[in-house]
């Protein structure tokens, strides 16, 4: 069965500091592995995928994640945080490959402090 | 509209009552997809659509709960005598290509802002 685990519910780092976010899967198949991202009031947003390829991905705003397959994770990670990247942040592995049948993790909100 | 609209954005019933969740997708969107957030939680998926025919729906929760897509454009997620626990986010979002597992898509998935949906 594939599952998701995002470690830390909340996370905080000052203004200009890395960001980090962890995210592991466990799935019997290669995955398809997504981060979306979810502003108050707003739909969620992809930031960016793996599908097939490059290991590193690079999504918008800055963000990147690696799968590694040796470790089961995709972390999402950016160099320096801006005040705008305070969201809640979704680690999602596709169930069936080709569908957007997700596994969503269960979400880390980001505090970005001044 | 631009994105994917939903309606109402905010829904509070009584236990027993049926309630209509609309979701109108992007326009020329093949693919339709609903999702239930809990609080705390990620989204869960509940069902998808290709066009206008139902392709999984394995994610209802009991059959209480449908979906419909009758047109291949605006959905309708029914969630009939409604039960406390129904309380959660409904979300819904659409893309350009069809999905499955013998069509590979790796394509984008635009949500809209989501129903909150209330069960007193």
């Amino acid at each position: 069965a594939q599952s998701v685990t995002q470690l830390g519910s909340h996370v905080s780092v000052s203004e200009g500091a890395l960001v980090l976010l962890r995210c592991n899967y466990s799935s019997s198949v290669p995955p398809y592995l997504f981060w979306y991202v979810q502003y108050p009031n707003q739909g969620l947003q992809l930031l960016l995928k793996y599908t097939t390829g490059a290991t590193l991905v690079k999504g918008i705003n800055g963000f990147e994640a690696e799968f590694k397959k040796s470790e089961t994770s995709f972390h999402l990670t950016k160099p320096s945080a801006h005040m705008s990247d305070a969201a809640e942040y979704f680690c999602a592995v596709s169930l069936t490959s080709g569908t957007y049948k997700y596994i969503f993790g269960t979400g880390t909100r980001l505090k970005v402090l001044a | 509209g631009a994105g994917v609209s939903q309606s109402p954005r905010y829904k509070v019933t009584k236990r027993g009552q049926d309630v209509a969740l609309r979701c109108d997708p992007i326009s020329g969107h093949v693919s339709l997809y609903w999702y239930r957030q809990a609080l705390g939680q990620g989204p869960e998926f509940l069902t998808y659509f290709n066009y206008e025919a139902q392709q999984d729906k394995s994610g209802l929760p009991n059959d209480r709960f449908s979906a419909e897509r009758p047109e291949g454009s605006i959905s309708t997620l029914t969630i009939q005598r409604t039960e406390q626990r129904d309380s959660a986010m409904y979300r819904c979002a659409s893309s350009l290509r069809a999905g499955g597992a013998l069509r590979p898509n790796t394509g984008e998935l635009f949500f809209g802002e989501g129903s909150r949906l209330t069960v007193l």
